[in-house]
């Protein structure tokens, strides 16, 4: 069974805090993507993988940075968090052809900054 | 900018009720997803659609691109307690591996 993992379903952290969110995808996909999700508002993307140690951003990159050091792993990074960064944050992988491009998800991490 | 819009936002009917949700926009879509979200879950993809005037059918699900490929309706025929979710239509409006979300309809079927 194909599988997306994030680190934690639940995460409070404090104002100023560094936050890791980690992900891990077993199906050998090149592309992976991080995306908060506020009610109303849909999916949006903050960054997103193509490949090993390269990124781009995606609509809403400010306050957040990413790390891809191998294929399988892509870590989300709130340098100094703060309340309006509390959101469900979805990760997800994808195949660069074929697949008709089917993203598919983590389950999420709901992160509350305090 | 390519502006998205998915309605009604929220839906609550009955099982054996239909319902239908739009996804528009003022630009072309290249190809256009619909997923699935369920409480506590990631969203899972429930069809693509790519030619203009394509219909798709799984089970009870009727998805329509429209014949300009700016439009999608997603139809649900005798709604049914596990129909219940938040579905989300995601374009791509050129080619690239990214796709754009629309805000979602929040649909619950009431046993």
């Amino acid at each position: 069974d194909v599988k997306v993992t994030q680190s934690s379903r639940y995460l409070v952290k404090r104002t100023g805090e560094k936050v890791f969110l980690e992900c891990v995808q077993d199906m050998d996909h090149e592309n992976m993507f991080w995306y908060r999700q506020d009610p109303g508002l849909g999916l949006r993307l903050i960054y997103f993988s193509y490949d090993v140690k390269m990124k781009e951003k995606g609509d809403i990159p400010e306050g957040y940075s990413v790390s891809r050091e191998k294929k399988e792993r892509f870590s989300l990074i709130l340098e100094s968090a703060s309340t309006n960064q509390t959101s469900m944050y979805l990760c997800a992988s994808s195949r660069t052809s074929g697949g008709a491009y089917e993203q598919f998800f983590g389950p999420g991490t709901r992160l509350t900054v305090l | 900018t390519q502006l998205l819009e998915q309605s009604p936002q929220f839906l609550s009917i009955q099982e054996g009720e239909n319902l239908t949700v739009y996804c528009n926009s003022s630009s072309v879509f290249s190809s256009l997803q619909w997923y699935r979200q369920e409480p506590g879950e990631g969203p899972v993809l429930l069809v693509t659609v790519v030619t203009g005037g394509e219909v798709k059918k799984l089970k009870r699900l009727t998805f329509q691109f429209g014949d300009a490929r700016k439009d999608s309706s997603l139809h649900i025929t005798a709604a049914q307690p596990g129909d219940t979710g938040l579905y989300l239509c995601a374009p791509r409006w050129a080619a690239g591996n990214k796709l754009t979300f629309g805000g979602g309809t929040r649909v619950l079927v009431k046993p």
